[in-house]
């Protein structure tokens, strides 16, 4: 159990630019989530897979951002034409069961210049 | 909407001796999970305690313990025998139980300073 890994773990870009960003979750855990979290703010969910399927989305995650996790393993997250208001860490987690706990891994931190 | 409130941007403790963090919270659900996750400097956030809102009963884990009162919606954290370790930003976080939404929302966070 090599717990939740996410690459890269930073990532520069310059605005326009699109990114994509991978999260390995524990192996069996069924469950991912994706979480934004800005300076000095605690974690906001973005949304969360169940195996394959995308079961949620925020009102945080607009049309610039995709998120996929086609064979219920990894999940990648994709942002498109990155503004600076884009900068933040982003977070995922995975979990076992509905309502086991979410793991969290070391993050993307991403800067928009 | 669930909210979740930790009206302490920063608390410091002396190494060795105990402090409460706190947690308050808003909800209309009667079935729910609370949760103290600590998040050392450029390290990843950790599940420190976990409680579920149908046990009166709180939960404990070593030195960390909660004070959970359901009717006053307040959920803190004491830290006991404070170690140098300790030190880090302390989230608490909101999870309804059951079917539906299986997110979590998190406070701002309070930043721990522990002296030696």
């Amino acid at each position: 159990d090599t717990g939740v890994s996410q690459n890269p773990r930073h990532k520069i870009t310059k605005r326009g630019q699109n990114v994509t960003f991978r999260c390995d979750p524990i192996s069996e855990h069924n469950r991912l989530y994706w979480y934004r979290q800005t300076l000095g703010q605690g974690p906001e969910f973005l949304t969360y897979f169940q195996n394959e399927a995308q079961l949620e989305k925020s009102r945080l995650l607009s049309d610039r951002f995709s998120a996929e996790r086609p064979k219920g393993s990894f999940s990648t997250l994709e942002i498109q034409r990155t503004e600076q208001g884009d900068s933040a860490m982003y977070l995922c987690a995975s979990s076992l069961e509905q309502l086991g706990v979410q793991y969290f891994g070391p993050g993307t931190r991403l800067t928009v210049l | 909407a669930q909210t979740v409130t930790q009206s302490q941007p920063e608390m410091s403790v002396q190494e060795a001796e105990t402090v409460t963090l706190s947690c308050t919270y808003d909800t209309s659900e009667s079935d729910y999970y609370l949760f103290w996750y600590k998040q050392p400097p450029s390290r990843q956030m950790i599940l420190v305690i976990r409680q579920e809102a149908y046990k009166q009963q709180n939960a404990t884990e070593n030195r960390f313990s909660v004070n959970f009162q359901k009717a006053a919606k307040s959920f803190s954290l004491k830290i006991s025998d404070s170690q140098l370790g300790d030190a880090a930003m302390y989230f608490c976080a909101y999870r309804r139980a059951g079917g539906g939404s299986e997110k979590l929302v998190f406070g701002k966070g309070t930043k721990l300073t522990v002296n030696p």
